[in-house]
This record gives structure tokens, C-alpha cells and sequence, in this order.
């Protein structure tokens, strides 16, 4: 399967522990995203890379979360100290990059449940 | 504020009647549209897109037009069938370098068998 891959696709943790999920994306995609969504929601940008670069992160990725791609293919969200508003299902998606108007594939994503 | 708006939150069609999902944008600045599929637990699925510069785009039973003076977008699928139940967002991105997508709050379809 060549599509964008989510690990792990469930993660229960406490208040106040840290968190990191990783993100595979379709092979030759150079942009990848991280998106959040809750429930009744739509998911809601968080930051993207192309390659290994971070070019916009949004105001809802605070202090502690941080997102990196070392070397322009899988990427790693990680957020410190969780929170139980932290709970939600964390979305990456990746498109080809070569700029204008493209369609973004997502994988399955992982749900974080912060007790 | 909400840039991109679906007033429905729920639909029921029955099965091989035509369902019509409808998804409203603010900013002008958006020039690329999708609409995405999505069942509990799983990421969402790309199904169609259209750009500014068209009114309409077709893929099988899937028919998405643009009113761009209305700032109006809408999805057909004509028939309807029973796998089409799940939750459709409309998704919208500005064209100038940053691709990011806007979602609406999405509308979760049911086809009645």
C-alpha cells in the first residue's frame, strides 16, 4: 500500500505525559501536513513541511507541541506535558509539492485520548 | 471565524435518488475546492476538486459545481447508494504558495436503503 501511513492509530495517556506520533507519507510527496480534528469538527491545520523545511505552523500548535521531518520524508508530531483538551484525532496528509493547486492525501490518523 | 460553512449537518437520501450536499466559503481568496468522505475512525478520502476558473467538474457519480459570484459550492451524487453514507466535508485552499485546507464542519450523509 502506498498511501499515507499514521503510527500508532490509538494512544491513551495520562495528563501531563508526552506524546509523539509519526506520519509516512506517499513516497514521492514532497509537502506533508498535520492537521487536527475534534469531534463535530472539521480538521484544522496545524503546521507543514516541504521537504524538511516548516514553513507555517498555526497559532492553535502552542509551546508544546513541535513537528519535525529530519530528512524530508517521515515526519514526527510530538506534544510534552498533554492536556486533556489535547484530545482529538491528529490527521497528516502529504501532496506532491510542486506548488499551485493540488489534492492533499490523508492517512488514517491517531486518536489521542488524554485522561 | 468560519471560512467555509456546511449549514447541514445531516442528510437522509434514499437509495438511487440523488443527494445534494451544499458548502458556502467567505474568503475570496480561495481558488481551489475539494470534498472529502469520511468514516468513523479513518482519515478523510479525497473524492473530487475544482478549480476557480471551472463552474463544474464530473468523476463518475460524483458532480461538483461552483458558484464562485455566490461564493457557492455543491456535491451531486446521482445514484445514491448505500456505501455513500459517512460524513462529507468541503475543504478549500488559497492559491499562493501555501496550500493548506480550510474545512467546513461537514455533513453526514445517510442513504436509506
Amino acid at each position: 500500500d502506498t498511501g499515507v501511513s499514521q503510527n500508532p492509530r490509538h494512544k491513551i495517556t495520562k495528563r501531563g505525559q508526552n506524546v509523539t506520533f509519526r506520519c509516512d507519507p506517499i513516497s514521492e510527496h514532497n509537502r506533508l501536513y498535520w492537521y487536527r480534528q475534534t469531534l463535530g469538527q472539521g480538521p484544522e491545520f496545524l503546521t507543514y513541511f516541504q521537504n524538511e523545511a516548516q514553513l507555517e505552523k498555526s497559532r492553535l500548535l502552542s509551546d508544546r507541541f513541535s513537528a519535525e521531518r529530519p530528512k524530508g520524508s517521515f515526519s514526527t508530531l510530538e506534544i510534552q506535558r498533554t492536556e486533556q483538551g489535547d484530545s482529538a484525532m491528529y490527521l497528516c496528509a502529504s501532496s506532491i509539492g510542486t506548488g499551485g493547486q493540488e489534492t492533499q492525501y490523508f492517512g488514517p490518523g491517531t486518536r489521542l485520548l488524554v485522561l | 471565524d468560519q471560512q467555509v460553512k456546511q449549514n447541514s449537518p445531516s442528510l437522509s437520501v434514499q437509495e438511487g435518488r440523488i443527494s445534494i450536499l451544499n458548502c458556502d466559503y467567505t474568503n475570496s481568496m480561495f481558488d481551489y475546492f475539494l470534498w472529502y468522505k469520511k468514516y468513523p475512525a479513518e482519515g478523510p478520502t479525497f473524492l473530487i476538486s475544482i478549480s476557480s476558473i471551472k463552474d463544474k467538474n464530473e468523476d463518475g457519480r460524483f458532480t461538483v459545481f461552483l458558484n464562485k459570484s455566490a461564493k457557492h459550492l455543491s456535491l451531486h451524487i446521482v445514484p445514491s447508494q448505500p456505501g455513500d453514507s459517512a460524513v462529507y466535508f468541503c475543504a478549500a485552499s488559497p492559491n499562493f504558495g501555501n496550500e493548506k485546507l480550510t474545512f467546513g464542519t461537514g455533513t453526514r450523509l445517510t442513504i436509506i436503503p
